[in-house]
């Protein structure tokens, strides 16, 4: 079945550097989205993209969306330690209805 | 503010009880889920409705059972409740038609089986 994978696990980060979570998927996906988790909190939805190579911004947060609509990428430039927490990718298959999450990529900024 | 509201924050059950967890939102969404989160395992669909009445099973439905008799509600059964069904439950709700703005996660029940 569909698999969605996602890496690194954890990353540390001093304040002030970029960070980058990779996402890829085992089939060939409709969209993609991505989801933040603060510590104890829950998933809040971010963004999604839909479209073949299609990138988005919000403010210091750059979305992709590979070509052949399989990997996704979600880089956050200078972080900040507002950004701490679990980023989630998920994927919806082609053709299909359910959405699969990515195991999640948590992020530590140091001060 | 749309929401979607999880009945309890934490409960703790003993093994072999039968557990219910409420999941209620007011989006008029038609889409319910229901998930659980372990660490390192990320989000695991245990069931998913797209309609009232109707159920469908996720990737990891053993032990499980749901019920959607109104369209804003969308229960989780644990039947004979397990020690290995100690995690975090979030349910979620989406839109079937029009902008999609994703899932809208309830704020999550932490179950202890003890």
């Amino acid at each position: 079945g569909q698999q969605v994978m996602q890496i690194p696990q954890y990353q540390h980060v001093q304040e002030g550097e970029d960070f980058t979570t990779y996402c890829n998927s085992s089939t060939t996906l409709s969209n993609i989205q991505w989801y933040k988790q603060r510590p104890g909190g829950h998933p809040v939805f971010l963004i999604q993209l839909v479209k073949s190579g299609e990138v988005k911004k919000q403010k210091r947060l750059t979305f992709q969306f590979g070509e052949a609509k399989k990997n996704s990428s979600l880089h956050i430039t200078a972080t900040q330690t507002t950004d701490v927490g679990t980023y989630f990718c998920a994927g919806r298959e082609t053709g299909g209805f359910k959405t699969i999450f990515g195991a999640g990529t948590r992020l530590f900024v140091k001060a | 503010d749309v929401k979607v509201t999880q009945s309890s924050r934490y409960l703790v059950k003993r093994t072999g009880e039968k557990v219910f967890l409420e999941c209620v939102q007011d989006m008029d969404h038609e889409n319910m889920f229901w998930y659980r989160q372990d660490p390192g395992l990320g989000l695991r669909l245990i069931y998913f409705s797209y309609d009232v009445k109707m159920k469908e099973k996720g990737d990891i439905p053993e032990g499980y059972s749901v019920s959607r008799e109104k369209k804003e509600r969308f229960s989780l059964i644990l039947e004979s409740a397990s020690t290995n069904q100690t995690s975090m439950y979030l349910c979620a709700s989406s839109t079937r038609g029009g902008p999609d703005y994703g899932y809208t996660f309830g704020s999550g029940t932490r179950l202890t089986v003890v």
